[in-house]
């Protein structure tokens, strides 16, 4: 079946910039996600990107794909303590709409 | 407007009880979609459904059941719960036509 695949664990101080990345498998992927999920609580959606786009800007976050090596990164730029969570990357599986997350990025902000 | 509303927040079961997750969307979304999550594992479907009456397996559906009887519920239900089934378990919804999920807030299962 199709996979996203996630590192585990991504620390940075204050003040940094953050990448979260993500790689996938699905060759007819039409959008893919970035969720953010703080302790305890549910999936907030961050942002999501078209995969006719390379590059998506909101505000301190910035969404690169790179479709022919299935990239996908997360940049948020000026890392806050508040952005401490864990964010996962998700592909829209087209058959079925089916969403298939990656393991989650565990990110820790450090003052 | 409530979204998506999972009831329980907690449950605590004995291996071999039978319970139902309840899901409940107010949207008149048509696809509806129940996760378990578990550390290091991401989420992982396990079944969804496309519109009423409709029901299809995910990538975990063993020891789990669904419905749809109408558009707005769509419970999960563990006929002899197991161990293995302690998680923690997301509904979600989104429109036909539509691109994004929207999640409940999770309903944390411990089995014991």
């Amino acid at each position: 079946g199709e996979d996203v695949e996630q590192s585990l664990f991504l620390s940075v101080r204050e003040g940094d910039s953050s990448v979260i990345n993500c790689t996938y498998t699905d060759s007819s992927s039409t959008y893919l996600y970035w969720y953010k999920q703080e302790p305890g609580a549910g999936l907030q959606l961050l942002t999501y990107i078209f995969s006719n786009m390379d590059m998506k800007q909101d505000q301190r976050l910035t969404v690169l794909l790179n479709k022919k090596d299935k990239h996908l990164s997360l940049r948020i730029a000026d890392t806050q303590t508040g952005d401490s969570a864990i964010y996962f990357c998700a592909d829209l599986y087209n058959q079925g709409g089916k969403l298939i997350f990656g393991q989650g990025t565990e990110l820790s902000v450090k003052p | 407007n409530a979204g998506v509303t999972q009831t329980p927040k907690f449950q605590v079961l004995k291996t071999g009880q039978s319970m139902t997750l309840q899901c409940a969307q107010d949207m008149n979304h048509e696809y509806m979609s129940w996760y378990r999550q578990d550390p290091g594992m991401g989420l992982r479907l396990i079944h969804y459904s496309v519109g009423a009456g409709i029901t299809d397996q995910g990538e975990v559906p063993n020891g789990y059941n669904v419905s749809r009887s109408t558009t707005e519920d769509f419970p999960l239900r563990l006929l002899s719960a197991a161990p293995s089934q302690t998680s923690v378990y997301f509904c979600a919804s989104r429109s036909a036509g539509a691109n994004v999920l929207t999640f409940g807030a999770g309903s944390r299962l411990t089995v014991l």
